[in-house]
């Protein structure tokens, strides 16, 4: 059974600093791109970051490029998201999410399968 | 950025009734379009992918149509289990991988 369990959550002050984890468990954590994806209270859902499975290719969202760092340790089945100069419009559910690639009719795409449940992370004075 | 809009913003629908909801892309996503079903307090589960392949253990009732910039998520006979917001994503384009703004199906 796939499981991502999140940490790491919790408040700080506008301008501080939070680093998130996620543990993968029950599939090859190193075959696979992981994500981080966010929700505010009561909103949508936003996608914040990407990386490939070997860390190779890495990308993110406008809204926090510049402040945030997505990293693996596949030796660890391990997935952080490090998230520097917090902002109030940062406060939001965090989720790690895996995904998955799958090839049909000659061509291959990759999508988002598996959720954690997710961590709060409250940034306010 | 691709912009994905869902409509409506609220369905109110019946047990056992069907419901309808749509998903609309600024520009063609082809057939790369996910459904997910996020219910309160519970992180997001995927039910539709490829516009219209259910995900694996994603009950018949659940049907996805559509291709280009327009897509529908039906689901044939609601049961009490299925209130919940809905979410389209593509992943056709990207980064960024762009959701709509869910869709949030209540009982009647």
């Amino acid at each position: 059974e796939v499981q991502l369990v999140e940490s790491g959550g919790g408040l700080v002050k506008p301008g501080g600093s939070l680093r998130l984890s996620c543990a993968a468990s029950g599939f090859t954590f190193s075959s696979y791109s992981m994500n981080w994806v966010r929700q505010a209270p009561g909103k949508g859902l936003e996608w914040v970051s990407s990386i490939s499975s070997s860390s190779s290719y890495i990308y993110y969202a406008d809204s926090v490029k510049g402040r945030f760092t997505i990293s693996r340790d596949n030796a660890k089945n391990s997935l952080y998201l490090q998230m520097n100069s917090l902002r109030a419009e940062d406060t939001a559910v965090y989720y790690c999410a895996r995904d998955w690639r799958y090839c049909s009719g000659g061509s291959c795409y990759t999508l988002t399968d598996y959720w954690g449940q997710g961590t709060l992370v409250t940034v306010s004075s | 950025e691709i912009v994905m809009t869902q409509s409506p913003a609220t369905l109110s629908v019946s047990p056992g009734e069907r419901a309808t909801l749509s998903c609309r892309a600024s520009q063609s996503v082809s057939s790369n379009l996910a459904w997910y079903q996020q219910k309160p307090g519970q992180a997001p589960r995927l039910l539709i992918y490829g516009a219209s392949t259910r995900a694996t253990g994603i009950p018949a009732r659940f049907s996805g149509s559509g291709s280009g910039t327009e897509f529908t998520l039906t689901i044939s006979s609601l049961q009490s289990e299925d209130f919940a917001v809905y979410y389209c994503q593509q992943y056709n384009n990207w980064p960024p991988k762009t959701f709509g703004q869910g869709t949030r199906l209540e009982i009647k």
